[in-house]
């Protein structure tokens, strides 16, 4: 089973500010590579697929990139409605494995 | 536009099994490439997948939980049913399903969850 590995665990941002968040498989996932973002009492929403190809109606503010065993969510700008929980998930190997996340909270 | 609903009891006992119903809207199982899945979250934790149903009716488990589960479909009814077996505390969690459009693709729509409590 593929171990995703993401960090940091927490990210303290303030608005407007650039956040980065990682993630890390134990082996190559190629591009099979997609990013969630959780609310408290939400289902995830996805966000990105195929490692950088936005969602339908996700906002251009969002942008993944990497490929293999490394990849990054960057969301430009933060807005008050982007501090979440956010998740990586392979989909390159059953089953699909999700990282621990990483919560995006307000600094 | 695509809906999935989750159903079941929000309470059962150690020991007893747990039968959930997704219902679905929206998408038709029978489209080729077409999957639903089931996928778990204990309260504060990380997701976790459970089982995977496409649309020519092959089936994927999470292999540590595949001797408990068993995924269906009634593609008339846009039904998805789980049932997993010998339920555990550790097994109380908020049950999610979801859509995937083809076997190479994450799950874009996903119901709103239910949560499962398994207590005495």
């Amino acid at each position: 089973e593929i171990v995703m590995t993401q960090s940091p665990a927490t990210l303290s941002v303030s608005p407007g500010e650039r956040a980065t968040l990682s993630c890390r498989a134990s082996q190559s996932v190629s591009s099979n590579l997609a990013w969630y973002q959780q609310k408290p009492g939400q289902a995830p929403r996805l966000l990105i697929s195929g490692a950088s190809t936005r969602a339908t109606d996700i906002p251009a503010r969002f942008s993944g990139s990497g490929s293999g065993t490394e990849f990054t969510l960057t969301i430009s700008s933060l807005q008050s409605e982007d501090f979440a929980v956010y998740y990586c998930q392979q989909y390159n190997y059953w089953p699909p494995t999700f990282g621990q996340g990483t919560k995006v909270e307000i600094k | 536009q695509v809906t999935l609903r989750e159903s079941g009891p929000a309470l059962v006992k150690p020991t007893q099994t747990l039968t959930l119903t997704c219902t679905f809207s929206g998408f038709s199982l029978s489209t080729s490439g077409m999957c639903v899945g089931w996928i778990r979250q204990p309260p504060g934790k990380a997701l976790e997948w459970l089982a995977r149903i496409d649309w020519d009716d092959d089936k994927f488990y999470s292999s540590s939980l595949k001797t408990r589960l068993t995924i269906s479909k009634d593609t008339s009814k846009n039904q998805v049913v789980l049932t997993m077996t010998n339920m555990d505390p550790v097994d109380t969690a908020t049950y999610y399903c979801a859509r995937m459009r083809r076997v190479t693709a994450p799950p874009d729509f996903w119901g709103q969850g239910t949560l499962v409590t398994v207590s005495s």
